[in-house]
Order: structure tokens, then sequence, then C-alpha cells
């Protein structure tokens, strides 16, 4: 079975704190992403990664940075924390971009005061 | 960008009873996935359905997918307790997935 991990399940943190929230997954898998969810607004894509080292922007990026140093691994960022970046965020990833489905974690609940 | 659309965004149903959940989409796809979520958790996957394909199965799952109408539906027969959940669908081409806003579903004992 896949297995993607999220370090934090819930996290407290204050305006203008850096945050970081760290995926790993332990699939071999090329591509991971980062998602935002919202109630009433789905899943949001944030940024995705379809190697080690690459990154990509996806829909809103705006506030966020990401890094993937190795493999397993992929880190959203949070350089300065505001209250309208409070939400649950999503980690996932996929084999490669042959492959459609995507294995997610249980999902950072990010409460920012 | 939103590309599917889920319908309808809640549901009820008494247990034992069939579930139909619905998604519509605007553009050209490859396939089409759906996922379910726990509440407070991430998603699961279910099952995938290619375009060229019409239905598909899995377990007390069916899958149709009509590209002439750009629509798909997920039928839960049977439901269960444990069925309650939001479900998803995500639309796939080239080698983008695009997710709905999900239909909140309630099985009620």
């Amino acid at each position: 079975d896949v297995k993607v991990t999220q370090s934090s399940r819930y996290l407290v943190k204050r305006t203008g704190e850096k945050v970081f929230l760290e995926c790993v997954q332990d699939m071999d898998h090329e591509n991971m992403f980062w998602y935002r969810q919202d109630p009433g607004l789905g899943l949001r894509l944030i940024y995705f990664s379809y190697d080690v080292k690459m990154k990509e922007k996806g829909d809103i990026p705006e506030g966020y940075s990401v890094s993937r140093e190795k493999k397993e691994r992929f880190s959203l960022i949070l350089e300065s924390a505001s209250t309208n970046q409070t939400s649950m965020y999503l980690c996932a990833s996929r084999r490669d971009s042959f492959r459609e489905t995507q294995y997610f974690g249980p999902g950072t609940r990010l409460l920012v005061l | 960008s939103q590309q599917g659309e889920e319908d309808p965004q809640a549901l009820s149903i008494q247990e034992g009873e069939n579930a139909t959940m619905n998604c519509s989409y605007k553009t050209s796809i490859n396939n089409l996935q759906w996922y379910r979520q726990n509440s407070g958790r991430g998603l699961v996957h279910l099952i995938l359905i290619r375009s060229n394909e019409r239905e598909k199965h899995s377990g007390r799952l069916r899958v149709t997918l009509d590209t002439s109408k750009k629509s798909s539906s997920l039928l839960i027969t049977a439901s269960r307790a444990a069925d309650t959940a939001s479900y998803f669908c995500a639309t796939g081409r080239d080698d983008k997935i695009i997710f709905g806003k999900g239909t909140r579903l309630h099985i009620l004992p």
C-alpha cells in the first residue's frame, strides 16, 4: 500500500510566522502535489513537483513556496502566515505523469491566529 | 480552474438504499476518477474510468461515463453507515487532474 504521511494533523501558528508543512511518501513516486481545501471551494492546487528539485505553480501559489530536495519529501512553506491561510492542507503523490491515481495524506488542519 | 461539478451538493438517504451522485464537466477528458473523503481526512481513490469506457464496476460501486453529455455518475448500492463521506469527481486531461467541489453523502440509520 502506498503511504503518504504529513508531519502534523493539527497546527496553530501566529500571523507572520514561517510555517513548514512536510509530506513524505514511501513508494518512490515521481509526482507530488500540495492542495488546500476550504468549504465551498473544494480542492485547489497550490504547487506540484514532477521530480526532485522541480516545482511548478498550481492555481493559487501566492504566499507559498515549496521544496523538493529528495524524491520522497515535498515541503510546503508559508513564508509569512496570514489568517486567510487557515485551511486544510492535503499532500498527494502519484507514480508518474502517465499514471492517473493520486494518493493522499491525512491532511494538516492549520489555524493561523 | 474548476472542471468537474458534482450534483447534488448534499444527499441524505436511508441505510440500504442506493445513492447516486453526478459529475458534469466542460472540456474533453482522458479519464475521470471518483474519490471519497471521510470527515477531516485525506481523499481515497475509488475508481477510474477512461474516456473510451462507458461503465465500470467495483464492488458496490458503479460508474458511468457519457462523453457526449460530458457527465458521469457514481452509484453506491445497498448503502451502509460507513459510506457517509464526501465524494469528489476528478477529471484528467493530459497529465493534469482537476477536482470538483464534492457531494456530501449522509447515510441515515
